[in-house]
């Protein structure tokens, strides 16, 4: 079945570790994304990609990164310097950007320790 | 910029129950506007959506209406299931949101009890 997969579901990680969550897709869309969900905060846009090899910032990329070298992957890294990086991450991909429905995997929760 | 704004939760009902949760949105243009559901320990899902005014979108129970003229879109469902229980949000798109994807408001929990 087409869909997004996210892994690992659940990560732990140690002050000052540097974590990679990995998404994949086989749905053939063009654009990813990736957003950070808080309780009570809802959700909010770390990084998108339009299309391979582009990538820009959302609202909150500070201590994040990610890359795009194949349509099929978007994987998303943080680093020692998110100050706050304990939450629930989710990515989702899109025919286009804009086009307004977004398919969303099942999430990573990150614990940093 | 763009913005949704959702009544907080979380909202509790018993089965059976008329359900409303008010979304209200800020933004340029004309945006189209979604409502995504999200159930225990997994990722979101599109419900439904309205991609201009005084459209109705409608999916397994659930309508909204988007009304222009009060810059809402509320949802809907006459009769409420203990499945329902999840987290929803509200959020937007449109030709002016530039370089972002959908802007979310920020959830609203439903608890149904049997």
């Amino acid at each position: 079945d087409g869909g997004i997969t996210q892994s690992p579901k659940y990560l732990f990680r140690k002050e000052g570790q540097n974590v990679t969550l990995s998404c994949e897709q086989n749905l053939n869309h063009d654009a990813m994304y990736w957003y950070r969900q808080d309780p009570g905060q809802g959700l909010r846009l770390i990084y998108y990609s339009q299309i391979v090899n582009d990538f820009q910032k959302g609202d909150i990329a500070e201590g994040y990164s990610v890359s795009r070298e194949k349509k099929e992957s978007f994987p998303l890294t943080v680093t020692s310097a998110q100050k706050n990086p304990t939450a629930f991450y989710l990515c989702a991909s899109s025919p286009g950007l804009n086009t307004g429905e977004l398919f969303f995997g099942e999430g990573s929760r990150l614990t940093v320790l | 910029g763009n913005s949704v704004t959702q009544m907080e939760g979380p909202v509790t009902l018993s089965e059976e129950a008329f359900l409303t949760i008010n979304c209200t949105y800020t933004a340029t243009g004309y945006p189209s506007l979604f409502w995504y559901v999200q159930y225990p320990g997994e990722g979101l899902q599109l419900l439904l959506k309205a991609t201009k005014a005084d459209d109705k979108g409608s999916n397994k129970g659930f309508e909204a209406t988007y009304r222009k003229e009060t810059t809402s879109f509320h949802l809907e469902k006459g009769s409420v299931q203990v499945s329902d229980s999840a987290v929803y949000f509200c959020a937007l798109s449109g030709p002016y949101t530039g370089r972002r994807a959908l802007t979310f408001g920020s959830g609203t929990r439903l608890q149904v009890q049997p």
